[in-house]
């Protein structure tokens, strides 16, 4: 059983278009992230939600925004895709909003953006 | 604000050498401390954490110390195999408290190990 999974696994698309990538955990977590690795595999977090309250909302563009349906869902949406956008965007839960806990991610979407 | 340094990398280690993979931070208050790992197309797979000064983490033969007084955490295996082949993230999080907590990963380092 995927704790963390996520769709698609690969998004080609063209600049300008409309995209989401979701993600499902099946771990019962109430906390979940995403963080984008750019080409050099930095990475760095994007957005969380705890009970599907948005917690952490970094300087990114108001052209990606996350939703969280329930604590077990959380998706993200990307408006307008520019070239910059492509990288492997990751999802990720862990069992409360303290530091202390593990975070256990999902496999990542590649997102080309030609 | 928070960040990590890793070691420069690649590495590249012959089958059954000594690892070390150096990290430090910098952090307010008394951040926990993570190494991840990451398969070729995998996602990030915890490999050890510690909580607290003095914490030693270790699993898979690897181990990290946390080291409050140098702010270090450098990751060791005495012997690594050709299946060791990954990169490696040390990353930190701080307590959170209202606005949640969230990692800050060092640059990463790809280790090689050839046979």
């Amino acid at each position: 059983d995927t704790a963390v999974s996520q769709t698609p696994k690969y998004l080609v698309t063209q600049m300008g278009n409309d995209k989401s990538i979701k993600c499902e955990q099946n771990l019962g977590h109430d906390t979940m992230y995403w963080y984008k690795q750019d080409s050099k595999k930095f990475l760095k977090i994007m957005f969380s939600y705890n009970n599907k309250e948005l917690i952490i909302n970094e300087t990114v563009p108001n052209r990606f925004s996350p939703k969280s349906p329930d604590k077990a869902h959380l998706n993200l949406h990307i408006n307008s895709l520019e070239l910059g956008d492509s990288a492997v965007y990751f999802c990720a839960s862990s069992q409360g909003r303290a530091g202390a806990y593990e975070q256990y991610f999902g496999p990542g979407t590649r997102l080309t953006v030609t | 604000g928070d960040s990590v340094t890793q070691m420069e990398g690649p590495v590249t280690l012959s089958e059954e050498a000594f690892l070390t993979i150096n990290c430090t931070y910098t952090a307010t208050g008394y951040p926990s401390l993570f190494w991840y790992v990451q398969y070729p197309g995998e996602g990030l797979q915890l490999l050890l954490k510690a909580t607290k000064a003095d914490d030693k983490g270790s699993n898979k033969g690897f181990e990290a110390t946390y080291r409050k007084e140098t702010t270090s955490f450098h990751l060791e295996k005495g012997s690594v195999q050709v299946s060791d082949s990954a990169v490696y993230f040390c990353a930190l999080s701080a307590s959170g408290g209202r606005s949640g907590s969230r990692l800050t990963f060092g640059e990463g380092t790809q280790l090689t190990v050839n046979p």
